[in-house]
């Protein structure tokens, strides 16, 4: 069965820190997604990335970076130089299948705070 | 803007209670999946529907049912509310882009409350 851990609860950094999120995934599947959302206090999800399972090079995005590891099954998020609006919740998450066309499961998400 | 619609936005009630949630797909996306977020229980997938037929079930208790109608529109419906079914109720619609993949779209959510 497929399952996505997201060991770090709660992360509190100081505005213009670096700050890894860490995700770690267990699926039987060769053919795999990967995704990180955010969710902000608003309360909707935000798509950020995704990832599959062929393709293992690391991501950047603005002060965002993805690693995706297959040999430790692991799917890292970094923020580099943190600001206030980076405050959320960030979810990792995982779907079965080439087509997608399968629901998703979540981690129990990462809840950042950055303070000023 | 996802372009997925859900109302109500905010929802509270009593428990014993039974109350119906919307949703509203993107124009021309045959599925709908139903999630539910909870302090207890994270973000976890309810229930799929593909163009009016149930394609995959999840964690969704016998009290709660869905549908999906002929506009592909979806309800989820709750019934003897209890307390710990107040929650985040996200649904998301998909359909195949470009590359083969089928991206899911997030509506912004119905919070319900039960009291």
């Amino acid at each position: 069965a497929q399952k996505v851990t997201q060991a770090q609860t709660e992360i509190s950094v100081v505005e213009k820190e670096d700050v890894t999120l860490d995700c770690v995934y267990e699926t039987r599947d060769t053919t795999y997604y990967l995704f990180w959302y955010k969710q902000p206090p608003s309360g909707e999800l935000v798509f950020l990335i995704r990832r599959n399972s062929f393709d293992e090079q690391n991501e950047i995005s603005g002060r965002y970076s993805w690693n995706f590891q297959k040999s430790t099954s692991s799917f890292n998020f970094t923020i580099t130089a943190s600001q206030v609006v980076d405050s959320a919740v960030y979810f990792c998450a995982l779907s079965e299948t080439q087509s997608g066309n399968t629901p998703l499961v979540f981690g129990k998400g990462t809840r950042l705070s950055v303070i000023a | 803007d996802s372009g997925v619609t859900q109302t109500p936005k905010h929802l509270i009630t009593a428990t014993g209670q039974r109350v119906t949630l919307r949703c509203s797909p993107r124009s021309g996306d045959l599925s709908v999946y139903w999630y539910q977020q909870s302090l207890d229980q994270g973000l976890q997938f309810l229930i799929q529907y593909y163009n009016g037929e149930e394609r995959a079930k999840g964690n969704i208790l016998e009290r709660f049912s869905a549908q999906q109608f002929p506009d592909l529109h979806s309800e989820l419906n709750l019934s003897s509310l209890e307390l710990g079914d107040s929650a985040l109720y996200f649904c998301a619609s998909s359909r195949r882009t470009g590359n083969g993949y089928n991206e899911q779209f997030f509506g912004p959510g119905t919070r319900l409350t039960v009291l």
